[in-house]
């Protein structure tokens, strides 16, 4: 039962155009939203997070929307550059047991082409 | 540079031999947590100690066991290693909602 979904195992893109990465969700419990980046052989690296209170959050290139009517959220990077590739892991944060627990997405492997 | 560091970065046991797996954390953060991964899959969180406080998931095995003797050192204890057992482990440490992951250790189990 996967309360975190991306639905896309990758995705490829040319350098400078967008790259739109997507995930839904199931459970409305969730309070926090966040997307990691992986890179082969190295542990995931936090790139940006939203709060269930709000429907965008930006930073730099990276702007993550939120639609909590259809439970989805989108991570949107412009320009995409070659340096972008790797996997990005939807994560959701539910308050349980004393502390904020993730639920992960299996992750959607972006290649940025040169 | 605070940081969540894991030691070995590979490890090689063999079937039924117990292992450790050690991480540390510079971040002072009162949340540790382990999780597993396989390949294409998604981490999966075994335990994690709020403070001193151990939580296991309900789906945790027995054979995976885990200690924190401080706020800066978490360890993963697998009693007897399976091949099933072979995975990516993910060491995190938190204070709010945010995660900061350490490298990880590749387990082989032959």
């Amino acid at each position: 039962d996967q309360q975190v979904k991306q639905n896309s195992p990758s995705l490829s893109v040319q350098e400078g155009r967008i790259s739109i990465l997507n995930c839904d969700y199931t459970n409305s419990m969730f309070d926090y939203f966040l997307w990691y980046k992986k890179y082969p052989a190295e542990g995931p690296t936090f790139l940006i997070s939203i709060s269930s209170i709000k429907d965008k959050n930006e930073d730099g290139r990276f702007t993550v929307f939120l639609n909590k009517s259809a439970k989805h959220l989108s991570l949107h990077i412009v320009p995409s550059q070659p340096g972008d590739s790797a996997v990005y892991f939807c994560a959701a944060s539910v308050y349980q047991g004393g502390s904020e627990k993730l639920v992960f997405g299996k992750g959607t492997k972006l290649t940025v082409n040169p | 540079d605070a940081m969540v560091i894991q030691n070995p970065r590979y490890q090689v046991t063999q079937f039924g031999k117990p292992v450790t797996l050690s991480c540390s954390q510079t971040l002072n953060h009162n949340v540790m947590y382990w999780y597993q991964q396989k390949s294409s899959q998604a981490p999966k969180l075994l335990f994690h100690y709020y403070d001193k406080d151990f939580n296991n998931e309900a789906d945790t095995p027995d054979n995976f066991q885990s200690r924190r003797p401080n706020t800066s050192f978490c360890f993963l204890d697998i009693r007897s290693p399976g091949l099933g057992d072979a995975a990516m482990y993910l060491c995190a440490t938190s204070k709010t909602e945010t995660q900061y992951f350490g490298p990880g250790t590749r387990l082989l189990v032959l």
